[in-house]
């Protein structure tokens, strides 16, 4: 199964920050990742389709990017609704696999 | 509006069968490739199963560690995909989402497996 390795898997934000989480993928995967929010109790919500895509009604200061294996979501000043937990998503190969989650939190 | 709703939860011994209902409105379902997908206790997200349209001959795929003990099926006709659990284990406590495209989620259920 591709490892999708993510990082780091807390951290320690204020309002204002830009932030970025970073997942490498254990063999090449390609533009097929998602990156997904999740609140507490909620569902995860897609933020990020194919690697660098923002899904629809996501803000801008939030972004994808691609280098080599290395998958990055970037929020640019941090909002207080941006604090939760983030996952990224393999899906180019069977088994779709999800890295082990980001919680942000605020100082 | 979309919604995905999914029924079937609850508390269960090991070794015990449940089966979970997604019923989903507010988009094509026909064409979308559904998937279930799980969240343990510990917030670890896992991919459990996905069965895709018609006009991929409804193939389904399985993770490994829930290959011959889970099935995924849909009826079109009724908007809602499916999931029969099989044989549960401890390690199967979760909650379940399904999902449309990775774009549409349920609310997620809750499956406890222990005696």
């Amino acid at each position: 199964d591709i490892q999708m390795t993510q990082s780091p898997s807390s951290m320690s934000v204020s309002l204002g920050d830009t932030v970025t989480i970073t997942c490498r993928a254990s063999q090449d995967v390609g533009i097929y990742v998602n990156w997904f929010q999740q609140k507490p109790g909620k569902s995860p919500r897609r933020m990020i389709y194919r690697a660098t895509n923002l899904a629809d009604g996501v803000p801008s200061r939030f972004s994808g990017s691609r280098s080599g294996s290395d998958y990055s979501l970037t929020i640019s000043s941090l909002e207080s609704e941006d604090v939760a937990d983030y996952h990224c998503l393999q899906y180019d190969e069977y088994p779709p696999t999800f890295g082990g989650g980001t919680k942000l939190e605020l100082k | 509006e979309v919604q995905l709703v999914e029924t079937g939860g609850g508390l269960v011994q090991p070794g015990k069968s449940l089966k979970l209902t997604c019923a989903t409105s507010g988009f094509t379902f026909s064409n979308a490739w559904m998937h279930w997908v799980r969240q343990s206790p510990e917030k670890q997200l896992e991919w459990v199963a996905q069965i895709k349209a018609k006009s991929n001959n409804y193939a389904t795929y399985y993770a490994e560690s829930v290959k011959g003990r889970f099935t995924i099926s849909r009826d079109d006709s009724k908007s809602s995909v499916y999931l029969q659990m099989n044989s549960l284990k401890e390690e199967d406590t979760a909650i379940y989402y399904c999902t449309g495209y990775y774009s549409y989620w349920g609310q997620g259920v809750m499956v406890t497996v222990s005696s």
